[in-house]
């Protein structure tokens, strides 16, 4: 069975400062994606980084990156600056290369930005 | 230019009555998906189509329904509403099989009462 774990139901950061959200997770396949979902209030999923599982370097998206350790089937995300916008629901999610492409999601992070 | 939309946003409706949810792809994508968000955040898949075929029928109970008219809609029907059934539904789409990337819908909201 496929399993996502994100062990931060909520978090909290100082605008400006970094924050890590951790996620880790079990397969027994091989070729796959990682992706960091946001969901602000406005409940409009968006895709905030993502990581092929064959790449061993690491993804980054302006002030988002990845940690990703595939051995650990590990794959935290760092938020640099954070910004009162990136008050969100964040979301750890992973699909397979091949078969039918749907998304295998944690149970989410909250985090807060404080001003 | 909405690539993925949904109709409604928000639905609410009796116990026992039969509900349907739109959504429409303007990406030309090849598949479409329903997740369903419940009241603790955790998101799911629920169904599958590509190029109106399913390909994924997770355990939902029969009483929901999607049909495919086309490749660009993917809509879903629910019998005999039930509390339980209260969540927010996501549809998605993407490219085809083999291509990752989702694009989401808004979600809707159904409550049931």
């Amino acid at each position: 069975a496929q399993t996502v774990t994100q062990s931060q139901p909520e978090m909290s950061v100082q605008e400006a400062e970094t924050v890590t959200l951790s996620c880790t997770y079990d397969t027994s396949e091989n070729n796959y994606y990682l992706f960091w979902y946001k969901q602000p209030p406005s409940r409009q999923m968006i895709l905030v980084i993502r990581q092929e599982a064959y790449k061993q370097q690491n993804a980054t998206e302006n002030r988002f990156s990845v940690n990703f350790q595939k051995a650990a089937k590990s794959f935290s995300l760092k938020i640099s600056d954070s910004q009162l916008g990136d008050t969100a629901m964040y979301f750890c999610a992973f699909t397979f290369r091949t078969g039918a492409n749907n998304l295998f999601f944690g149970t989410g992070t909250r985090l807060t930005v404080i001003p | 230019d909405t690539a993925v939309s949904q109709t409604p946003k928000y639905l609410v409706t009796q116990m026992g009555n039969d509900k349907s949810i739109k959504c429409e792809q303007n990406l030309g994508h090849d598949t479409m998906y329903w997740y369903k968000q419940d009241s603790k955040k955790f998101l799911k898949i629920m169904f599958s189509y590509n190029n109106k075929e399913l390909i994924i029928n997770e355990t939902v109970p029969n009483r929901f329904s999607p049909k495919s008219p086309d490749k660009a809609h993917l809509n879903l029907h629910i019998n005999s509403l039930e509390l339980g059934d209260s969540a927010v539904y996501f549809c998605a789409s993407s490219r085809g099989l083999g291509s990752y990337e989702q694009y989401f819908g808004p979600g809707t909201r159904l409550t049931v009462t």
